[in-house]
């Protein structure tokens, strides 16, 4: 199994400039999601999904949009990047329940000039 | 945010000594979870302890868990070099989608 894939691995965006980062899992897991990081403040929660066609907001989602059509994609669109929005960004999932651990993928380190 | 936090942000041992990382949060939880980050990579998933437990182990690793001071340790023993890395707490809450909050990590460095 690959896990959680992530494309592309580092982008250069110009302000106003969209873009989407894909996110992929092969583990058939009901929930995945975006977060990003930023030197001194953990990961924060962009948006999440709990299953196909199922989307809500995290801690910080203004800026970003998702959509979930099947359980394996949940790309994350860059409707008009801004400089804040540099940061590195991960996509995880994992299975249906509380107890279950979240596999991450690689990341997308991303810079908007 | 109900973002955790982690004390201390950075700490600096020998190889073969322990490591002792700290993480507060500030609501009830279903569970607590740890996590490892090394440099430039996706985390990974080492530990979960329930809320209804006190203490766990894993190989080197032990948790604690205190409830009512809304607390957590993790204690690396025997630490060695391949330890280096940044290390997350993150609590789940009761109820809900029980997403995951980070709290803002330790960077662990382990000198050989």
């Amino acid at each position: 199994n690959a896990g959680v894939t992530q494309t592309p691995k580092f982008q250069v965006l110009k302000t106003g400039q969209s873009m989407t980062l894909q996110c992929a899992q092969d583990m058939n897991h009901e929930y995945m999601s975006w977060y990003r990081q930023d030197p001194g403040m953990g990961l924060r929660l962009i948006h999440y999904s709990v299953g196909a066609g199922i989307t809500d907001q995290g801690e910080v989602p203004n800026g970003y949009n998702v959509s979930r059509s099947t359980t394996e994609d949940f790309p994350l669109r860059l409707l008009s990047a801004a400089p804040s929005q540099t940061s590195v960004y991960f996509c995880a999932s994992s299975s249906r329940g509380g107890y279950n651990e979240q596999f991450f993928g690689p990341g997308t380190r991303l810079t908007v000039l | 945010s109900q973002q955790g936090e982690e004390d201390p942000q950075a700490l600096s041992i020998q190889e073969g000594e322990n490591a002792t990382m700290n993480c507060s949060y500030k609501t009830s939880i279903n569970n607590l979870q740890w996590y490892r980050q090394n440099s430039g990579r996706g985390l990974v998933h080492l530990i979960l302890i329930r809320s209804n437990e006190r203490e766990k182990h894993s190989g080197r690793l032990r948790v604690t868990l205190d409830t009512s001071k809304k607390s957590s340790s993790l204690l690396i023993t025997a630490s060695r070099a391949a330890d280096t890395a940044s290390y997350f707490c993150a609590t789940r809450e009761e109820g809900g989608f029980q997403k995951l909050v980070f709290g803002t990590g330790t960077r662990l460095l382990v000198s050989p």
